[in-house]
């Protein structure tokens, strides 16, 4: 069964530091999406991303936050400069045009910022 | 702002039992709902998806939907320990982009 991979599973970073969270969401998908989980709390939603461009982003996705699509496959998300609240599990998701399959979630990476 | 509202639980439903899981929604616009389970520690993995009112049925699972009521249901029959884990409702959401909201989640612990 076709999967979204993510990449690194667990990352530790320093405050302040960049960090690029990787995926590669299933390939005839066409939406993406990154979403977040703060431990103990519910699953959030960052960003939405179509035709290379993003088409929704929530209040959580400031300045700091970017999203790429660089080579066709690989969908990243990027933290400029990590804050201790930073600190979750974040998910990248995508889905066909429609929504009949639902939404395929990655296995997640750990996010640990100190 | 989109709202999906569950009962946090915990649940503890004893083996073999039948496990409900209740969920409400404010978009009235929304058309599709799904389930997810989410073991701890891990992704959410679908489990159910339904579209139109009345019940949907998926082996020991069964969806719920009720529109008119803003309202969503999963009922798991022959309640397995191995079923122990958060159910997290999701619909998803057409105000611009499309995305899915999550409700808070339900823990069930099944007890054998």
């Amino acid at each position: 069964e076709p999967e979204v991979t993510q990449t690194p599973s667990h990352q530790v970073t320093q405050m302040g530091q960049e960090v690029i969270l990787r995926c590669v969401p299933i390939s005839n998908h066409l939406y993406f999406y990154w979403y977040r989980q703060i431990l103990g709390q519910k699953v959030e939603f960052l960003v939405s991303f179509y035709n290379n461009e993003i088409s929704e982003k929530s209040e959580i996705f400031d300045d700091q936050f970017s999203v790429e699509r660089p080579d066709g496959s690989n969908f990243t998300l990027k933290i400029r400069s990590t804050k201790l609240e930073d600190s979750a599990m974040y998910f990248c998701a995508s889905r066909y045009h429609g929504t009949a399959q639902g939404y395929t979630f990655g296995s997640g990476t750990r996010l640990t910022v100190v | 702002q989109k709202e999906v509202e569950q009962n946090s639980g915990p649940l503890s439903v004893p083996e073999g039992a039948i496990a409900s899981l209740n969920c409400t929604y404010s978009d009235r616009g929304s058309q599709s709902f799904f389930w997810y389970r989410q073991y701890s520690g891990k992704s959410p993995e679908l489990i159910m998806s339904i579209y139109s009112n009345g019940d949907k049925e998926d082996g020991r699972f069964t969806a719920q939907l009720n529109k008119a009521s803003q309202y969503v249901s999963l009922l798991i029959r022959d309640s397995q320990p191995s079923d122990s884990a958060t159910y997290l409702c999701a619909v998803n959401i057409i105000q611009g982009a499309q995305k899915l909201v999550f409700g808070q989640g339900t823990r069930l612990t099944i007890n054998p």
